[in-house]
This record gives structure tokens, sequence and C-alpha cells, in this order.
């Protein structure tokens, strides 16, 4: 089974600061997702990467394969983005299911 | 499109009742995913169905759960007899190809009393 492991578990930041989530996992995948659960609890797809790097407006996803490991960023970052930040991997030849990590819980203070 | 749609956005019930929450896929998607999340667990894969056909159940936590797809465009998860530990956030997702992107519904917040 996978172990997801992401961090920090929560951060607090200033508005415009450049920030970093971690999450690891202990064996091959075939994708990664990240995840955006907002305060009200709706959850939306940020990205799905199997190697390299994607980048979507503030956001850029990367994913090192070798090092089984990946990270969120966001620039300039906005109150806005304040929510829960959620990686799930899906492992190699495994199920389709998801295994997820618990959650980056990221505040942008204004 | 209006994307995953759950059903109801709310349910509180007491302890022993039966409870059923419905899902309405995003149209043409194959793939269709229960996930419960929990403070203390996270999210949890349930389980999944491709083309209509359960294909991993080993999510689902009792007997007392049961969830079925009768055609493309719906599918039930189903507690009976409910218990206050199945109180969590139960999340439907659909998508069009395996690991292709999800796309979640809003959730039902259960609470068992």
């Amino acid at each position: 089974k996978n172990e997801v492991e992401q961090s920090p578990q929560n951060l607090t930041a200033q508005e415009g600061e450049f920030i970093t989530i971690n999450c690891s996992y202990s064996v091959g995948i075939s994708a990664l997702h990240w995840l955006q659960q907002h305060p009200g609890g709706g959850i939306v797809s940020l990205f799905m990467l199997s190697s390299g790097k994607k980048k979507h407006g503030r956001l850029i996803a990367t994913i090192n394969i070798q090092e089984k490991h990946s990270s969120l960023h966001i620039t300039a970052s906005h109150p806005r983005d304040s929510a829960v930040y959620i990686c799930a991997v899906l492992s190699t030849g495994g199920a389709d299911g998801l295994t997820f990590g618990k959650g980056t819980h990221l505040i942008i203070q204004p | 499109d209006a994307g995953v749609i759950q059903s109801p956005r709310h349910e509180v019930t007491e302890m022993g009742q039966e409870v059923t929450l419905r899902c309405k896929p995003i149209s043409g998607h194959n793939s269709l995913f229960w996930y419960r999340q929990t403070m203390m667990r996270g999210l949890e894969l349930l389980i999944y169905f491709n083309n209509n056909v359960p294909i991993d159940d080993s999510g689902m936590p009792e007997d007392r759960f049961s969830a079925k797809m009768p055609n493309a465009s719906f599918s039930t998860l189903k507690i009976q007899p409910s218990e206050p530990r199945d109180s969590a956030v139960y999340f439907c997702a659909s998508s069009s190809l395996t690991g292709s992107p999800l796309h979640f519904g809003n959730g039902t917040r259960l609470t068992v009393t």
C-alpha cells in the first residue's frame, strides 16, 4: 500500500509570498493528483501529472519520479488561495482508486 | 456541463436508520468513485465503478455499506443500518478514462445521531 506524506500540515503566509507544499510517496505511481478543497468543502482537481512540470496560472506542480516526490507551488499568493491542498497518487499496477495525503491547510493573510 | 451532482447536500438521521446517497456523474464519464472524508482519516476510497461495474470495493468498511450503479448516469451509496461513526462527508467523483483527472461532486455531509 502506498504511503502518502504531505508537508507542512498547516501553513500561514502573507499575501504575495511564494508557497511550496510537498508530497512524498512510498511506491511507484502512474499518476499524481493535486486537489484543492475550498472552505465550503468542495473539491477541485488542480493537476494530474506523471512526469515533469505543469503550470496553470499562478500554480505550478512538479514531480520527480526517481525521488518519489512532488511539489505544488503558488506564486504571488492571495487570500483566495486559502484552502486545503491534497496530494493523491495512483499506484502503478494497483487499483484505480487513489491514495490520499492528509492535506495541507493553507491560510493566506492579507 | 453541470458537473457531478450529489444529493442530498446534508443528511441528519438517527442511528439505525437507512441512508441513501445519490450521485449523477458527468455525462460520458465511465468511471465513478465514492469517497469518504473524516477528520481522523482524511479522504478514503470506498468503491469505484468502470462502465457501471464495481471494480474494487475493498474500501467499503462493512456489510452495512452497499453501492449500486444501475446505469451510466446514476449511482447510490446505501448505509443500513447507520451508526454514529458513519458521520462524514461522502464525495462522489467521475472521470472519463482510467487515471484521467477527477471531477468531484460537492459532497453529502452525513450526521448520524
